[in-house]
């Protein structure tokens, strides 16, 4: 079993829909989150950075973590042509849980291919 | 923009050649971090250098080799080469470990 499983797949929508995107991990010594959006032929940028539980708003972006279930989504209202990409979620541990082999590292899910059709 | 270059863009190697990639992370960024990501799949760990030492590593075998430099820039080496390794490799890096880290548009390595 994958340490993050990140559903659905891949989500084809029209624009001005609102997108979920989710992911659920099974390492609680998961302490941080994020989401990175890819588009084709580049690296990863970061959208949203958190580290609790609860809901983080950053203009037509919503990420949303329950640490108790380990569970977290990012939610994208009114989406647009331009956010057609893949969506990524990425986890990493406490520095003082991680263990000296993996210190800072990020786990990511596998990617959601969004697309936002006119 | 991002503030983290990679270099070259594109490569093809034949299996069991080496190859060094090569990263320049943003002025003041202390952490580099190097991740494969095979197609349709999320980035994999690789490893994390911070201040010129390696400092976390991943499930990768030791012919993936890296170095970093006091000028923020830092390489990636993998020896013997696979046609398994053929893949984007992505440099991440960030002022200390554990910040959000800065992608960059990654290396995309075929190996035939």
């Amino acid at each position: 079993q994958k340490e993050v499983e990140q559903d659905p797949g891949p989500l084809s929508v029209p624009e001005g829909a609102i997108v979920s995107l989710n992911c659920t991990y099974s390492n609680s010594a998961f302490q941080y989150f994020m989401w990175y959006r890819q588009y084709s032929r580049k690296g990863p940028e970061l959208l949203m950075y958190t580290y609790s539980s609860g809901n983080k708003e950053d203009g037509r972006f919503t990420a949303q973590v329950d640490k108790s279930s380990k569970y977290i989504s990012l939610f994208i209202r009114d989406s647009q042509p331009s956010d057609s990409a893949t969506y990524l979620c990425a986890m990493r541990a406490n520095p003082g849980l991680a263990g000296g082999t993996s210190y800072g590292k990020l786990t990511f899910g596998q990617g959601t291919i969004l697309t936002v059709h006119p | 923009e991002t503030g983290v270059t990679q270099s070259p863009t594109h490569l093809i190697k034949t299996r069991g050649q080496q190859v060094t990639l090569r990263c320049s992370s943003q002025s003041g960024h202390n952490t580099v971090s190097w991740y494969q990501q095979a197609l349709g799949q999320g980035p994999q760990f690789i490893f994390q250098y911070y201040r010129e030492e390696e400092n976390g590593r991943g499930n990768f075998p030791p012919r993936f080799s890296g170095l970093q430099f006091p000028n923020y820039s830092s390489e990636l080496n993998v020896n013997a080469l696979e046609l398994d390794d053929s893949a984007l490799y992505l440099c991440a890096s960030s002022w200390e470990a554990g910040d959000g880290y800065t992608f960059g548009s990654g290396t995309r390595l075929t190996v035939v």
